[in-house]
């Protein structure tokens, strides 16, 4: 089983809003990721978490505030957004950082 | 030079073909190396990774890698109209703190024409 699982699967939000991106695996992987897609372009990473501490942090503004609870999930939360953020948010996982990594079905969050 | 170059297509082949996707990359230290599948509206898929030199084959895709040239290369035999997508090509540095940053290239646009 290779399923990573991402709610929701839509969000609009205005920008003085607080929401949280949610992902989830049960593949017992101890690294998780986070990537920004905007349309027609590669997936960006944004952060990287490993055995549940913060690794890579590829310089995404403070408005974006990733979270590990455990080793299964994996939160984003969101706050004061601006319209350019608006795109495709995905959470991906694997075995270790540098294994092959398995993309969640993303959320597709639309900045008002 | 950017990190990881593939051509942009849109790359159009006939059913049953054999499709070819080039990617090559600057970083010479780079250890691992992926090819992902991405249909429109949805999210990138796994297809292939690679890890040393030579050919690896799964079903109908073979992934080839030559590291002292900085080539990777996907063939995709007997090609249906169901792989029309964007090939991403991912590289991991896989040293250091740089452990897990993936960098993709832009995309391969296939297209299989029934």
């Amino acid at each position: 089983d290779t399923e990573v699982t991402q709610t929701p699967k839509h969000l609009v939000m205005g920008m003085t809003n607080k929401k949280s991106l949610k992902c989830e695996q049960h593949m017992g992987h101890r690294a998780m990721y986070w990537y920004k897609q905007k349309a027609k372009k590669p997936p960006e990473l944004m952060f990287v978490y490993s055995y549940e501490k913060l690794s890579i942090n590829e310089s995404v503004p403070s408005r974006f505030s990733p979270e590990c609870p455990n080793s299964s999930l994996l939160n984003l939360h969101l706050h004061a957004l601006q319209p350019e953020d608006s795109a495709l948010y995905l959470c991906a996982s694997s075995q270790r950082t540098g294994d092959e990594q398995y993309f969640g079905p993303g959320t597709r969050l639309t900045v008002t | 030079q950017k990190e990881v170059e593939q051509n942009s297509g849109p790359l159009s082949v006939p059913e049953g073909a054999i499709a070819s996707l080039n990617c090559t990359y600057s970083d010479r230290g780079s250890q691992s190396f992926f090819w992902y599948r991405q249909y429109s509206g949805k999210s990138p898929e796994l297809i292939m990774s690679i890890y040393s030199n030579g050919d690896k084959e799964d079903g109908r895709f073979t992934a080839q890698l030559n590291k002292a040239s900085q080539y990777v290369s996907l063939l995709i035999r007997d090609s249906q109209p169901s792989d029309s997508a964007t090939y991403l090509c991912a590289v991991n540095r896989g040293y250091g703190g740089s452990q897990g940053n993936l960098i993709f290239g832009k995309g391969t646009k296939l297209s299989v024409k029934p």
